[in-house]
């Protein structure tokens, strides 16, 4: 199984700040990751595929980078909406997904 | 618009059967694999399990040992999860997710369905 960790696990931040996320996988992925944000009481959203696809919709603000074991998502200033939990996901070996624990972006 | 609608959880005693439902809308059911993803009160998302598009390739998480079963009528738009010997840690939300074509990252997720094991 590919496991994947993310950090750090909270992330205390003001509006206009900038964002970086890290995710890193047990074993290389390729660029098979994928970036999601959750808020409280909604599914998942897609934000980031491949690494660094902005899925549809998704504001430009929004950027993924990396390849291999180590991937960043980065949110180059963040907005009051932004503030949430996120998550990433490998496909590397589909259909055995998995996801990291997740980051929860909170306002310091 | 593309829709996915879960129903069936509910409150089940520990060792019983449940039958979650997706009544899928606004696409081509059948061109599409489709999942289940949970997540536990607090903690983060757990896949499932995978069903292909003509319901011919299902996969499954091995942590839960034969006891859930993927399922989909492609004439009826909708996917199943058949779960049995439910067990307190089988409490979560369910989702169903329909995979970006060709991407395999869930770009279409239902809102839920809660599972609640207790007695």
């Amino acid at each position: 199984e590919i496991v994947l960790t993310q950090s750090p696990a909270t992330l205390s931040l003001s509006p206009g700040e900038r964002a970086t996320l890290s995710c890193r996988a047990s074993q290389s992925i390729s660029s098979y990751l994928g970036w999601y944000q959750q808020k409280p009481g909604q599914p998942p959203r897609l934000l980031i595929y491949d690494a660094s696809s902005r899925a549809t919709g998704i504001p430009a603000r929004f950027s993924g980078s990396g390849s291999g074991t180590d991937f960043t998502l980065t949110i180059s200033s963040l907005e009051p909406e932004d503030f949430a939990v996120y998550y990433c996901q490998q496909r590397s070996n589909w259909p055995r997904i998995t996801f990291g624990p997740g980051t929860k972006v909170d306002i310091k | 618009e593309v829709q996915l609608l879960e129903s069936g959880g509910g409150l089940v005693q520990p060792g019983g059967s449940l039958r979650l439902s997706c009544a899928a809308s606004g696409f081509t059911f059948s061109n599409y694999a489709m999942t289940w993803v949970r997540q536990a009160p607090g903690r983060g998302l757990e896949w499932v399990s995978v069903i292909s598009g003509s319901g011919g390739g299902t996969y499954y998480a091995d942590s839960l040992k034969g006891r859930f079963t993927i399922s989909r009528d492609n004439s009826k738009n909708t996917l199943y999860l058949q779960m049995s010997s439910l067990r307190a840690d089988d409490t979560a939300v369910y989702y169903c997710a329909r995979p970006l074509g060709g991407h395999y990252y869930m770009d279409v997720w239902g809102k839920g369905t809660t599972v609640t094991v207790s007695s």
